[in-house]
């Protein structure tokens, strides 16, 4: 198993401003991913993060709104751009050693926007 | 375009009874399932799995059924303890792939 470190764990954050969420692996994994779940719904994929290349985003998400850094095999970043309430969310940081194994989670971070 | 449906919001069971939480899916090319177990203020954790080319894994009290002609499974939890209680979601997915796609989860509350 994998030990995920996601930090902040939560913050309250001015709309127009951005935030940056961490996600540190204690061991080197091959596929990390960000969530986002909202309020009464599901875990929805925003994108995979890769090592050394631009991220893969899912319908709906955009690297303007959501830039993604992979500098390495244990860490990414997710900036949350020019925020509006509705970006208020828990923002989950996921990793897995490859295909058909399980991912495993950080502990999230919860935005606030106000 | 939910793939992935939990149709139970909610379920309450007695401490020590079974638990049967259910899933149901619309892709045919999902071949791996999960899962998830997750309390409040806290990421998912990961419970048990299983492949298509099986149709039952067994985990200590935990067990999961798929029935792929149904495109349904479902996690039996014997028996269920108050530690229990949490939401649980299950996940999909694809040979290719690198993503899961998620229920919309099920909260579970195992009443001592």
């Amino acid at each position: 198993s994998a030990v995920i470190s996601q930090k902040p764990s939560r913050d309250i954050c001015q709309r127009g401003t951005s935030l940056t969420i961490q996600c540190q692996v204690d061991s080197q994994v091959t596929m990390m991913f960000w969530y986002r779940q909202q309020p009464g719904q599901s875990l929805t994929l925003i994108a995979t993060a890769n090592q050394g290349s631009e991220a893969t985003y899912e319908s709906g998400f955009v690297i303007d709104k959501f830039p993604i850094s992979r500098p390495n095999l244990t860490f990414s970043t997710l900036t949350v751009s020019n925020m509006s309430p509705e970006d208020s969310s828990i923002y989950l940081c996921s990793a897995a050693q490859g295909i058909d194994t399980e991912a495993f989670f950080g502990q999230g971070t919860r935005l606030t926007v106000v | 375009d939910q793939q992935v449906k939990q149709n139970s919001p909610s379920l309450s069971v007695q401490e020590g009874r079974i638990s049967i939480l259910n899933c149901d899916y619309t892709n045919s090319m999902f071949d791996y399932f999960l899962w998830y177990k997750k309390y409040p203020a806290e990421g998912p954790t990961f419970l048990i799995s299983i492949s298509s080319i099986k149709d039952k894994n067994e985990d200590g009290r935990f067990t999961v059924f798929l029935n792929k002609s149904a495109k349904h499974l479902s996690l039996h939890i014997v028996p269920s303890q108050p530690g229990d209680s949490a939401v649980y979601f299950c996940a999909a997915s694809r040979p290719t792939g690198n993503q899961f796609y998620f229920g919309t989860g099920t909260s579970l509350t195992v009443i001592p």
